[in-house]
């Protein structure tokens, strides 16, 4: 019954390399996310999509380019990998709170890349 | 452009110490906060959030917090902390589009 799911949790690779990590939300939301965390532990958004739309695209290299073949998926496809793309990838998604413009947002369990 | 400050980066409490992380904001618009915690190599999880109403929220494990519309400062509390309760912390305020802007996040240690 997982909500948000991520794969795979481990991806270590050399530079130069093109790989991608998937993401799948079982909750029937209509927007999905990809954020970074850096080594300090900051989170940044990169991507969002509603309804297999992006929505927002954060100033991300277009070494990154998110693919949304429906609205449960979000993956995340990074070209010529460098040493600096090494973080841990976030997946999430979102859902307007009935009655209000308000959402919440439920993460998924991440993807620790590491580029060598 | 929305932001979000933790002046606290590293908290260190004993067990049964009570706990307060200050969180400010920076945004014109009505907002959403929220409080996320990540406990070591898991995933973030919401504590509480606050979307309008009682300013006194309160979450999970028996965390609160306080939203002070005049102050910009959505501060975390829980009276005495456990072990248990050592991760990392983070603030974030609604960006419009559903986007979500966090806080560089606080790091609590907890001593048995």
């Amino acid at each position: 019954d997982t909500a948000v799911s991520q794969t795979p949790k481990y991806l270590v690779t050399q530079m130069g390399n093109d790989k991608s990590i998937k993401c799948e939300q079982n909750l029937g939301h209509d927007t999905m996310y990809w954020y970074k965390q850096d080594s300090k532990k900051f989170l940044k958004i990169m991507f969002s999509y509603n309804n297999k739309e992006l929505i927002i695209n954060e100033t991300v290299p277009n070494r990154f380019s998110p693919k949304s073949p429906d609205k449960a998926h979000l993956n995340l496809h990074i070209n010529s990998l460098e040493l600096g793309d090494s973080a841990v990838y976030f997946c999430a998604s979102s859902h307007v709170i009935t009655g209000t413009s308000s959402y919440e947002q439920y993460f998924g369990p991440g993807t620790r890349l590491t580029v060598t | 452009a929305q932001s979000v400050s933790q002046h606290n980066h590293h908290v260190i409490l004993s067990e049964a110490a009570s706990l307060e992380l200050g969180c400010n904001y920076s945004y014109g618009g009505t907002v959403n906060l929220f409080w996320y915690v990540q406990y070591p190599g898991q995933h973030l999880q919401l504590l509480l959030k606050y979307f309008s109403g009682d300013p006194l929220v309160k979450g999970i494990k028996g965390f609160e917090a306080e939203f002070i519309k005049s102050k910009f400062s959505f501060n975390l509390r829980k009276p005495s902390v456990q072990w248990s309760d050592t991760a990392e912390y983070f603030c974030a305020v609604n960006g419009g589009f559903q986007k979500l802007v966090f806080g560089t996040g606080t790091r609590l240690l907890v001593s048995p």
